[in-house]
Parts: C-alpha cells; structure tokens; sequence
C-alpha cells in the first residue's frame, strides 16, 4: 500500500532562513508527487508537482527515488509562506485519487 | 472562472441525523473526488466519479456513507445516522481529464461537519 509520511508536525523558521519541509514516500513503481499548500482561510492548492521540475515562490522539490523523499525547499523563507504544506502521492487507480501526508505547518517569525 | 464550490460551509448535527453535503466541480471536469480531512491530519480518500460513474469508492468508512453524480456534474455525499467520529472536514475535488497522471485537482473550501 501507498503512504506519505511527513514527520515534522510544526516547522518554525526565522524569516531569510532556508526551510526544507520534509516528505518520504513508499510506492511501488514511478511515483509522481505533489505539493499541496493551505494558506490560511484559503483552499488547498497545488505549489508544485515533481514532473514539472518547476520552481515556485522560490520552492523547489527533488525526487530521490533511493531516499523515497521528495522534500521541499527554499533557500530563504519569507512570512508570507506561513502556510500548511502537505505532500501527497497520486494513485495509479482511482483516477489518480491523491494520498498525502499528515501535512507541516510552516511558520516564518519575522 | 468560478472555482469548486460546496455547500453548506459549516453544519451542525446532531448524533443519529442523516446529512447532505454538496460539490459543485469546475464546469467541464470529468473527475470528481471526495476526501475527508480529520482535525490535525492530511485528507483521506473517500470516493471517486468519472462522470456520473462511480468508479471507486473504496474510501468510504461505512455502509452510512453514500455519494453520488447523477447528471456528471454536482456531486452530494450524504452520511446517514451521523456519528461524532464522522466529524471532520469533507473537501471535494475536481480534475479536468479522466485521472491522468499530470492532471491537477482542484479543491473546494470544504464543508465542516461537527456531530454533537
């Protein structure tokens, strides 16, 4: 069976710090991930899927397939990206259902 | 465009009331999910549509827990004889395409159901 562990609950950062948000993952076959953020009062929305290789709001996240993490990164956090992060993994069934994590509420102090 | 909508935002019941909780996807989506999200945890997969097909609904924690997609468009995920553990927040989700791999979902702001 698929899981996403997140095994930080509560990352507190000063602001211009780096933050990386950890994810680990078991899957059976090539995964592809996501990044979900929930800011506050806000729905949750994609920041950024493994595929794409993209950078967003200065975020970025490498699959390492040996490690099974896909963790995400910012060389300097700013409060604006105060916000709840979850990874999650698509399933090859169900349409893709999504499996996340427990989610890490990331919190920048200025 | 108009995102994911779902009503109502908040309900209140009380324990042994059935419930009705509605998803309007994005127009055109073929994919409808619904997800429960417990207090403190990530969403956990409930039910899926392709259309007015419900293709899985390999999520949903008991027989009280019924959703459906008549027409391939609003979806309504209706628990019965509501239970305080059924407390939670459901999200519905909608994707464009038939699940592919790089189809985004896109997620409503949630009904909040607290059983008393």
């Amino acid at each position: 069976a698929q899981r996403v562990t997140q095994p930080e609950k509560l990352l507190s950062v000063f602001k211009g710090a780096p933050v990386e948000l950890k994810c680990n993952y078991s899957y059976s076959g090539s995964p592809e991930l996501f990044w979900y953020v929930q800011y506050s009062r806000q729905r949750l929305q994609l920041l950024l899927r493994h595929i794409s290789r993209e950078s967003i709001k200065g975020f970025t996240a490498d699959l390492n397939k040996g490690e099974t993490s896909f963790h995400l990164k910012k060389p300097f956090a700013q409060e604006e990206d105060s916000a709840m992060y979850y990874c999650a993994l698509p399933n090859n069934n169900a349409g893709n259902m999504l499996t996340f994590g427990g989610g890490t509420r990331l919190m920048v102090k200025p | 465009g108009a995102g994911v909508s779902q009503s109502p935002r908040y309900k209140v019941a009380k324990r042994g009331q059935d419930v009705a909780l509605r998803c309007d996807p994005i127009s055109g989506h073929v994919s409808l999910f619904w997800y429960q999200q417990a207090l403190g945890q990530g969403p956990e997969f409930l039910t899926y549509f392709q259309n007015e097909a419900q293709l899985d609904k390999s999520g949903l924690p008991s027989d009280r827990f019924f959703a459906e997609r008549p027409e391939g468009s609003v979806s309504t995920l209706k628990i019965q004889r509501t239970q305080q553990e059924d407390s939670a927040v459901y999200l519905c989700a909608s994707s464009l395409g038939t699940g592919g791999r790089t189809d985004t979902q896109y997620f409503g702001p949630g009904t909040r159901l607290t059983v008393l």
